[in-house]
Parts: C-alpha cells; structure tokens; sequence
C-alpha cells in the first residue's frame, strides 16, 4: 500500500528539549515536504526537498532544520523546540512538481505537538 | 502577507445542492492550482486540479474554475454529499512551492 507515514502521532514535550519528527514514504518519490496547520492559517510549507540532499527552505523555516540522506526519509528536527511550535504537523512526497503526477502529494496521517 | 485566501472559513449545504468553496491569490506567476479535502485526524488528499492555462477542469462531481484576470478559482461540487463534509484546502504551485489557503469548512447537510 503506497503511504506516506509519520512518527510519532502524538508528542508533548517542553521547550528546549531537541526532538525529531520522521517521516518515510514508500513510493519512490523524489519530492518530500514538511507543512505545519494552525487555526486560521492554514498550511504552510517549513522545508521541502528535491531530491537526495537537496532540500530548500518554504515559507516558515525558523527553529526548524531538516536532513534527506535517503529518498524515502525526510526527518523534520526542532533543536530547541519552543511554544510557538506547538502545531499540526504534516510530512508529503510526490514526483517532482510541473509533472502530472507531481501534483498529487500524499499527506501523512500527521504529527501534533505540543511545546510546553 | 497570506498569497492565498478563502475568505469563508465555513460554509453549509444541503445534500443534493451544489457546493461553491472559493479562493482568491495574489500571484500571478502561479503554475497550477489544486484542491484538497482534509477530514479530521487525517492528512490532506488531492482532490483536483487545474493548470494555468485552462479555465475549467471537470472529474465526476467536482469541477474548478479558474479566472486568472480576477486571480480567482473555486471548487463547485454537484450534487452534495454528506461525506463531502470536511475542510477544503485550495493551493497554488509555482516552481516546486506549493501555497496553501486556510481553508473552509464544508458542512453537507440532510
């Protein structure tokens, strides 16, 4: 079954204790991508990935640093998480975007955290 | 500065009528246009999309339109279904950035 999964579902923890949420996908895709959801604004795009070390920053990168040394895992690492990070977070993958097929990102089931 | 809105963050339908889910953006350099359907405590899946040189893209009950000189696009489903019933995301693409609204909440009822 082709799946995008994340881990762990759930995590509380408190501000400043390094964390990783990962993030691995089945399906041979060279595009991964990290977005975190909060209440009235909607997703917005953290880090995403081209390819094997190759990653770029999206719209939110701050306080967030991310690693791709193998195509199917996309770690997403919050050194020094902080409240502010207390979010919904969603790992994708998909063929590269401006192909057909690279529109369709599959989602993971999502990640909430919570940064006390 | 949010490049994609959708100005309502709810909105309720009765079964058997048509849903209209809009969004408005800012930049016109835009490449693709999508939709996705979130239900709770699960990830965002693609709905439908539409290229920047079309203005209508039709799968089954779904259809968006596109109107690039108002640099608006919207979602009609036809007819309406209880299990239509979720938050509903529109994005644009641009290079290898995809721009998400924040979303509205569709409420499909009997």
């Amino acid at each position: 079954e082709a799946q995008v999964t994340q881990n762990p579902r759930y995590l509380i923890t408190v501000t400043g204790k390094k964390l990783t949420v990962t993030c691995s996908q089945n399906m041979n895709h060279e595009y991964m991508s990290w977005y975190r959801q909060d209440p009235g604004l909607g997703l917005r795009q953290i880090y995403y990935s081209m390819n094997v070390e190759v990653t770029d920053k999206g719209d939110v990168p701050e306080g967030y640093k991310v690693s791709r040394k193998e195509k199917r895992n996309f770690p997403l690492i919050l050194e020094s998480p902080s409240p502010n990070q207390t979010s919904l977070y969603f790992c994708a993958s998909s063929l590269p975007p401006g192909l057909a097929g690279g529109l369709w990102q599959f989602f993971g089931p999502g990640t909430r955290l919570t940064v006390l | 500065d949010q490049q994609v809105k959708q100005n309502s963050p709810s909105l309720s339908v009765q079964e058997g009528r048509i849903s209209i889910l809009n969004c408005d953006y800012t930049n016109s350099m835009f490449d693709y246009f999508l939709w996705y359907k979130k239900y709770p405590a699960e990830g965002p899946t693609f709905l439908i999309s539409i290229s920047s040189i079309k203005d209508k893209n039709e799968d089954g009950r779904f259809t968006v339109f596109l109107n690039k000189s108002a640099k608006h696009l919207s979602l009609h489903i036809v007819p309406s279904q209880p299990g239509d019933s979720a938050v509903y995301f529109c994005a644009c693409l641009q290079a290898s950035k995809l721009t998400f609204g924040t979303g509205t909440r569709l409420q499909v009822t009997l």
